[in-house]
């Protein structure tokens, strides 16, 4: 079974400053298939990154995601105030089929 | 406009029993795998099932199989999720999900109804 695991659990930042977001496999893990959301309080996610680096439809470009292996990264390269949230990383594996998520990060205003 | 809505949600007692509905509407339901998430009050996501295109494959994750059963109406457009022998851990907001072909990522989702256990 493949674990996701987010570092650091609280990000605690302020609005205009960079954010980098951690999120290690614990076995190698192709590119395809790993995504990231963005999930505001009392609100459903919303998916902002696929296949690693590839940014869902209407999501800004201040958003950006990279990675491979076991490592994958979210970066939000300025923080707007609508982007103060938590943050998953989630795995499609295929044996047995299904979806993994990790745990979190809460990004918060400093 | 692309939509999924839930319902269905609510207090059930321990061992009881629960379906919850996911209606689609703006796209060609019969072309995406569908999925549920949950999310226990104050907790992570946790993804539950999955259901292919064409309602033939079916996937769940550990801590449910066996007791609840995912399935689509095509004619109704509706998602479903029948839950049975339902436990205090079930206690979550559920969330349906359309799965984006090709990338395997969840890339529209209900606004979750609410499962309340009660033991």
């Amino acid at each position: 079974e493949i674990v996701l695991t987010q570092s650091p659990g609280t990000l605690s930042l302020s609005p205009g400053e960079r954010a980098t977001l951690s999120c290690r496999a614990s076995q190698s893990v192709s590119s395809n298939y790993f995504a990231w959301y963005q999930q505001k309080y009392d609100q459903a996610p919303r998916l902002l990154i696929y296949d690693a680096s590839s940014r869902a439809t209407g999501i800004p470009d201040r958003f950006s995601g990279s990675g491979s292996g076991t490592d994958f990264t979210l970066t939000i390269s300025r923080l707007e105030p609508e982007d103060f949230a938590v943050y998953y990383c989630q795995r499609y594996v295929t044996s047995p089929p299904g979806w993994t998520f990790g745990q979190g990060t809460k990004v918060e205003i400093k | 406009e692309v939509q999924l809505l839930e319902s269905g949600g609510g207090l059930v007692q321990s061992g009881g029993s629960l379906r919850l509905s996911c209606a689609a509407s703006g796209f060609i339901f019969s072309n995406y795998g569908m999925t549920w998430v949950r999310q226990a009050p104050g907790k992570g996501l946790e993804w539950v099932s999955a259901i292919s295109d064409s309602g033939w494959a079916t996937d769940y994750a550990d801590s449910v199989k066996g007791r609840v059963t995912i399935s689509r109406d095509k004619s109704k457009n509706t998602l479903y999720l029948q839950m049975n022998s339902l436990r205090a851990e079930d206690t979550a907001v559920y969330f349906c999900a359309r799965v984006a072909n090709t990338v395997s990522a969840f890339d529209i989702w209900g606004q979750g109804t609410k499962v309340t256990v009660s033991s």
